[in-house]
């Protein structure tokens, strides 16, 4: 079976540092994956996607970037973090062949908080 | 630009009550439509799917209707439980999915 996995799960970190957050997938051969943001009061949007290694797509302009150094890992990244980067950060994956017509599976997310 | 709406934001029903969230888009060229729990804190849990060609679907207590044409779909939760408490998003598919702010669910017991 297909499991997803994120961490760290909590993360406290001062304005102006970097960051690193990274999601794995285990149990299946190129997935899509999704970075998703979930700030307080706020639907879940959409910052990134991937459909294969090297291959990303940015939803929003932001302070972020993510990478796709292997098949079924994803990393969100940043070099100076600012407050507005407080949240609650979700990976998601969904079959290679999925294009939207199947669900996407999250993982257990990564709650960030920028002072 | 497709944009998903979710109504109440917030709901507290006695428990063993029959309830319905409501979930609106406004453009009706989608792959499909999925409702989704979210515990506090905690990452998304897939409840129902339903595909653009369907017009509802069933599991358990729960079952879920899309309309297309209206741009609207429900969620009716029958006989509550406290357990069934969380945040309720519903979340649109075209080549991604837009997720609406949710309706957040008290059971009360």
């Amino acid at each position: 079976s297909q499991t997803i996995h994120q961490w760290p799960a909590t993360l406290v970190q001062p304005v102006g540092s970097p960051l690193s957050l990274e999601c794995t997938v285990e149990g299946t051969s190129n997935p899509n994956l999704y970075w998703y943001r979930q700030a307080a009061g706020r639907g879940l949007q959409l910052l990134f996607y991937s459909v294969g290694i090297g291959q990303i797509s940015s939803e929003v302009p932001q302070n972020l970037s993510a990478s796709r150094p292997q098949d079924r890992q994803f990393i969100l990244s940043s070099k100076k973090l600012l407050l507005s980067d407080s949240g609650f950060y979700l990976c998601a994956w969904s079959p290679e062949e999925a294009g939207g017509r199947e669900t996407q599976y999250f993982g257990p997310g990564t709650r960030l908080l920028v002072l | 630009k497709q944009e998903v709406t979710q109504i109440p934001a917030a709901l507290s029903v006695p428990e063993g009550e029959n309830l319905v969230l409501n979930c609106s888009f406004t453009d009706s060229a989608i792959y499909n439509l999925q409702w989704f729990r979210q515990d506090p804190g905690k990452g998304l849990t897939s409840l129902l799917l339903i595909q653009s060609s369907q017009r509802e679907q069933t599991s358990g207590r729960l079952n879920a209707s899309l309309d297309k044409s209206s741009g609207r779909s429900t969620l009716y939760i029958a006989a509550s439980q406290p357990g069934d408490s969380a945040t309720y998003l519903c979340a649109v598919s075209t080549y991604k999915y837009i997720f609406g702010t949710g309706t957040r669910l008290k059971v009360l017991a």
